[in-house]
C-alpha cells in the first residue's frame, strides 16, 4: 500500500521564479492538504483540496495556488518566489469527513530553497 | 496568543523513564487532536489521535485529552533513545490542522 508520495524531494530556485510541487495521496484517501514548515516551526496550513475544489485556505498570499486532479493527486504552485518561501513543503492526505478531522498522513516533503 | 502551545524543550529523560509531553489549545471548537513525531530533516509521522475526553493507549504511548481545560498530553513509557525527536501537537479545526511548534525530546542511555 503506497503511502503519500511527493516530488521532487529537493529543489533550488531563484527569486522571482515559479515552482510546482506534486503530491499523490495514500491509497483510499480523497483529500489533500498542503503545509509549509519553516525551520524550527510547526507546519502552517496553506490550503486543502477535496473533490477538486479548494475547501479552505490558510493565511497565505495568492502567489500560492493549487489544483487537485480526478485521481486525487494534487499540485502546489508558488509564483514570484521570495527568499522567505524557503521551507519544507508537506502534503498530507486524509479521508474527508464533514465535521471532524480524520487522521492525516504526511509525505516525505519537498525541501525548497530560494536563492 | 498562539492557537496551539507547546514547551519547546528540550525535555531530557533517561532511557526507560516516562516522558510526558504537554500541549494546550485555544479554539474550543477543535474536536480532533493528534500527536506527530518528527525526526530531524524528516516529515511528521502520526503516532496518536484522540477525539474524546480521557485516555487512549497504543503500545508505549498514551494520549490524554481534557476539553474543559483545553489540554492534551502524550505519555511515552519505557522511553528509548530512538524516541529522541520533536513531538508536534495538532488540533483539528474544520478542514485544517493547527500545529504547535513542537517539543524536542532527548532520551539518554
Amino acid at each position: 500500500d503506497a503511502g503519500v508520495t511527493q516530488s521532487p524531494t529537493h529543489l533550488i530556485k531563484t527569486r522571482g521564479q515559479q515552482v510546482t510541487l506534486r503530491c499523490s495521496p495514500k491509497s483510499g484517501h480523497d483529500t489533500v492538504s498542503w503545509y509549509q514548515q519553516a525551520l524550527g516551526q510547526g507546519p502552517q496550513f496553506i490550503f486543502q483540496y477535496y473533490e477538486e475544489e479548494e475547501r479552505q485556505r490558510g493565511n497565505f498570499p495568492d502567489r500560492f495556488s493549487g489544483h487537485q486532479f480526478p485521481n486525487y493527486s494534487s499540485e502546489l504552485n508558488v509564483n514570484a518566489l521570495l527568499l522567505g518561501d524557503s521551507a519544507l513543503y508537506l502534503c498530507a492526505s486524509s479521508l474527508y469527513h464533514l465535521s471532524l478531522n480524520t487522521e492525516a498522513f504526511f509525505g516525505q516533503g519537498t525541501r525548497l530553497t530560494v536563492v | 496568543q498562539k492557537e496551539v502551545e507547546q514547551n519547546s524543550g528540550p525535555l531530557s529523560v533517561p532511557e526507560g523513564a516516562i516522558a510526558s509531553l504537554n500541549c494546550t489549545y485555544s479554539d474550543r471548537g477543535s474536536q480532533s487532536f493528534f500527536w506527530y513525531r518528527q525526526y530531524s530533516g524528516k516529515s511528521p509521522e502520526l503516532i496518536m489521535s484522540i477525539y474524546s475526553n480521557g485516555d487512549k493507549e497504543d503500545g508505549r504511548f498514551t494520549a490524554q485529552l481534557n476539553k474543559a481545560s483545553q489540554y492534551v498530553s502524550l505519555l511515552i513509557r519505557d522511553s528509548q533513545p530512538s524516541d529522541s525527536a520533536t513531538y508536534l501537537c495538532a488540533a483539528g479545526n474544520t478542514d485544517k490542522l493547527i500545529f504547535g511548534t513542537g517539543t524536542r525530546l532527548q532520551v539518554f542511555p
